[in-house]
């Protein structure tokens, strides 16, 4: 099993929707979640990193974590044609090393 | 600020040749990260750092891949041979700690090898 999954898409999606991406992750001891956007032939760029349970919101995107479930997920409100990439989650533990990615899921926000 | 710099952004080798991929973290960031991200998939981390000194590079290929952090700033990941399966996007992602969450990335250095 891997450490974390996530739906590989593609996801596609008319301008306006509220788009949602989801991760799972088998291991308890992820404590730092984060959500990084890729454009094609880009770097990953940081989105948004959340700490333990709960919800973090920035503009129109909103983290969710629950550990009780080992599920998180990404909201994206009044999708934009500008939001279209892959959008990848990545986690770690509190005190370990390395991050943890998801495959990524791709989107397309349809004008 | 500055990004996280890479070069070169392609490189096209021969099955067997060697190559060798330079990154320049963001300044004063203590952490930097080499990944690897096959087409289709997550990145995959192959070594840290911390400042010069190797923290984990339990996932990378030591037969082949080696990579130093001289003077704790910029670093070099070599291949030498390189394989077909090494064909990948190489990521460098510095931060400013290893407990820091947020970690950056650069654009990468695309390999492919034929």
């Amino acid at each position: 099993q891997k450490e974390v999954e996530q739906d590989p898409g593609p996801l596609s999606v008319p301008e306006g929707a509220i788009v949602s991406l989801n991760c799972t992750y088998s291991n308890s001891a992820f404590q730092y979640f984060m959500w990084y956007r890729q454009y094609s032939r880009k770097g990953p760029e940081l989105l948004m990193y959340t700490y333990s349970s709960g919800n973090k919101e920035d503009g129109r995107f909103t983290a969710q974590v629950d550990k009780s479930s080992k599920y998180i997920s990404l909201f994206i409100r009044d999708s934009q044609p500008s939001d279209s990439a892959t959008y990848l989650c990545a986690m770690r533990p509190n005190t370990g090393n390395q991050f943890y990615f998801g495959t990524g899921t791709s989107l397309t926000v349809i004008p | 600020e500055a990004g996280v710099a890479q070069s070169p952004r392609y490189k096209i080798i021969e099955k067997r040749q060697s190559v060798a991929f330079w990154c320049n973290p963001i300044s004063g960031h203590a952490t930097l990260y080499w990944y690897q991200q096959i087409l289709g998939q997550g990145p995959k981390l192959l070594i840290q750092f911390q400042n010069n000194g190797v923290v984990d590079d339990s996932q990378l290929p030591k037969d082949r891949f080696s990579a130093e952090r001289l003077k704790g700033v910029d670093s070099t990941l070599k291949i030498q041979p390189a394989k077909l399966e090494d064909s990948a996007v190489y990521l460098c992602a510095s931060s400013l700690d290893r407990a820091v969450a947020e970690a950056f990335f650069g654009q990468g250095t695309r390999l492919t090898v034929v």
